[in-house]
């Protein structure tokens, strides 16, 4: 089955500074999403982006389909942004599979 | 605020024990799923409904039982679980079911902390 692998597993940050999380995966896939676990457990889907560059405030992502990777970039990190960022791919079944997480701590 | 709501938020439950966990979803979705986080482990996926017809059931034990009786409330029935099922559960939810079922934005409640003694 297709692989999901995120990198880093674990980041801290400095309040303030910028980070780029990455998704490989191993095959092709329909469609990639973006989510973000806060320390309360609760799973936010930030981006739904199979393809190309979408941005939401201070969040970004890009997904180069071709090259079987997606980028997560975070400007100007707040605190808020603390916790687990999941990226979630589905290929020919239908069967969302999520990668590991990168796991960001920002301190203030 | 998702517009998908889990309750309990905790639960504690002996091995012999009979519960249930409960999902509503407000967004007139027609795709509602379940998924188990453990820890330093990815969420695996259990089970999928679709238009109140189940879809997926990924070899999950039978001690879990997946219930929807409309296409705006899920539940998992739980009986004689093992301390190797304490974990995160979590509800979500889709609009559609076109060619595939995760061609949609997921949308995820808050999650029941399962903790089984």
């Amino acid at each position: 089955g297709i692989q999901v692998e995120q990198s880093p597993p674990d980041l801290i940050l400095q309040e303030g500074a910028n980070s780029t999380l990455r998704c490989n995966f191993s095959d092709s896939v329909n469609n990639l999403q973006w989510f973000h676990q806060n320390p309360w457990g609760q799973l936010i889907n930030l981006f739904y982006i199979p393809s190309g560059t979408k941005q939401n405030g201070r969040l970004s992502a890009t997904t180069v389909a071709t090259e079987r990777y997606s980028l997560l970039y975070i400007s100007s990190s707040q605190t808020t942004d603390s916790g687990v960022y999941f990226c979630a791919v589905d290929d020919s079944s239908y069967k969302l599979i999520f990668g590991s997480g990168t796991r960001l701590l920002v301190r203030p | 605020e998702t517009g998908v709501t889990q309750t309990p938020r905790h639960l504690v439950m002996g091995m012999t024990n009979k519960k249930s966990l409960k999902c509503e979803q407000h967004l007139g979705h027609n795709a509602m799923y379940w998924y188990k986080q453990s820890a330093k482990k990815p969420l695996e996926l259990m089970f999928v409904y679709s238009l109140e017809e189940r879809v997926e059931n990924n070899s999950v034990p039978s001690r879990f039982s997946p219930e929807c009786p409309n296409s705006s409330h899920l539940f998992l029935h739980l009986h004689t679980l093992q301390p190797e099922d304490s974990a995160l559960y979590l509800c979500a939810s889709s609009q559609g079911f076109g060619q595939g079922v995760y061609r949609e934005k997921l949308f995820f409640g808050s999650g029941t902390q399962l903790s089984v003694l």
